[in-house]
């Protein structure tokens, strides 16, 4: 079974609208973390906000937050005030165990969003 | 440097070639992964190096593929007798321990 399954192979948002991209994931274990990240054609990762199985509250950064829903197990990303520099691929991952923990992340397949004038 | 660093770029090969890829990590992570990326897929884990030693090498996928990070700091992920399947993007993270994974850009390899 796949850990992480993104379900939106490409977005197109209107600019300034809210974005929500789609992220649940599988896991056994009581403690993992959940992340996003950014993938603009230049092909660098850039990572836009976490959050722990533990945490009471949702994550927030700037115009990005998490919609975290533990009971479904899903982790979907909001973006706010969508702008043209969001347009990129869109990658959710989890680890496994404790934060502190040495395991490398497992990602989704991405998802594409475009954002239109 | 402020980030972390992959060269090179691009490699453009022939099958049945050996290929070195490099990486230079954020100063101060011990933590440094290798990732592969084919087109229009997540980056598949491939090996994780806490130091010197290799933690998790478990995505490797065969034993053509092998990386190394002597002094704790640059790795190299090596590929003998390169084939079209492995070309992708070659992707190196580094973290502190438990933190999160800061990307390089990159390296494209093309096998051809």
């Amino acid at each position: 079974a796949q850990k992480i399954t993104q379900t939106q192979p490409g977005m197109f948002v209107q600019e300034k609208e809210a974005v929500t991209l789609d992220c649940t994931y599988d896991t056994s274990d009581p403690s993992y973390g959940l992340f996003w990240y950014k993938q603009p054609s230049s092909g660098e990762m850039i990572f836009l906000i976490y959050q722990g199985s533990y945490d009471q509250q949702n994550a927030t950064e700037g115009r990005y937050s998490l919609n975290f829903q533990k009971a479904r197990k899903s982790a979907n990303l909001v973006i706010s005030a969508s702008q043209l520099g969001d347009s990129a691929m869109y990658f959710c991952a989890m680890r496994e165990g404790q934060r502190g923990g040495a395991d490398g992340l497992t990602f989704g397949k991405g998802t594409h969003l475009i954002i239109q004038p | 440097g402020a980030g972390v660093s992959q060269t090179p770029s691009n490699k453009v090969t022939e099958k049945g070639k050996y290929v070195e890829l490099r990486c230079d990590p954020i100063s101060g992570h011990t933590a440094l992964y290798w990732y592969r990326q084919s087109l229009g897929q997540g980056p598949e884990f491939l090996i994780y190096f806490q130091g010197t030693g290799a933690a998790d090498d478990s995505g490797l996928p065969n034993d053509r593929f092998f990386a190394v990070r002597p002094e704790g700091s640059v790795s190299t992920l090596k590929i003998q007798r390169t084939e079209r399947g492995d070309s992708a993007m070659y992707l190196c993270a580094s973290s502190r321990p438990g933190g999160e994974l800061f990307f390089g850009e990159g390296s494209r390899l093309t096998v051809l």
